[in-house]
């Protein structure tokens, strides 16, 4: 599986932006991009998937780079609830399309 | 919509002993995956099924482990016999379908304590 590395944790302000990196430099052109997030006590949550262009959601935003190996997870105005530790990860139909979870980025954010 | 039930949300059990959890995916959902998330790592993936069959279970400790998903909805995953090495939480999720652009939804998991 291609691997993914996360700063192990970010520290933001509430109501900024918060710019979360993720290098893959390994990945394969049939490689998914994905964010999920693990608030405290909770099961995963998904954020934002992507293969090769930028994309939007109601939650967040991914940017891809031009040659894939790095992306960033965007919050447009951080809040409390943000709070958590954020995983980008990579998942294609040869390996089943499972998601192989690392240590992820804590996010904390202050107040 | 409703999203994927667990049961139960904690169990306390002594070494030796069997334990069974139970997941519910959300409905029309073909994928489901089970998870062993041990304190402070990121959940690990035991075993994955699309409707009933098993489509991997590589990490799945087969000597103790087992799961099985009956006419592709619920599923339950057993240990027997337990050890102080499988306390942790076991997070259920399901999918669409199998594609690398489903997300999976999870559920709240099942904390163990193995004494």
């Amino acid at each position: 599986d291609a691997k993914t590395t996360q700063p192990n944790s970010m520290e933001s302000n509430e109501e900024e932006p918060v710019h979360l990196p993720c290098n893959h430099s390994t990945i394969s052109g049939t490689d998914y991009i994905h964010w999920y997030r693990q608030l405290p006590s909770q099961g995963p949550e998904y954020v934002i998937h992507g293969l090769t262009s930028n994309v939007n959601n109601r939650m967040a935003s991914l940017a891809i780079a031009e040659d894939r190996k790095s992306s960033t997870l965007i919050l447009h105005r951080a809040t409390l609830r943000d709070a958590a530790v954020y995983y980008c990860i990579l998942n294609s139909g040869g390996s089943n399309y499972k998601l192989t979870f690392g240590k992820g980025t804590l996010l904390t954010v202050n107040p | 919509e409703a999203g994927v039930a667990q049961s139960p949300r904690y169990k306390i059990i002594e070494k030796r002993q069997s334990v069974a959890f139970w997941c519910n995916p959300i409905s029309g959902h073909a994928t489901l995956y089970w998870y062993q998330q041990i304190l402070g790592q990121g959940p690990k993936l035991l075993i994955q099924f699309q409707n009933n069959g098993v489509v991997d279970d590589s990490q799945l400790p087969k000597d103790r482990f087992s799961a099985e998903r009956l006419k592709g909805v619920d599923s339950t995953l057993k240990i027997q016999p337990a050890k102080l090495e499988d306390s942790a939480v076991y997070l259920c999720a399901s999918s669409l379908e199998l594609a690398g652009g489903n997300e999976q939804y999870f559920g709240p998991g099942t904390r163990l304590t193995v004494t």
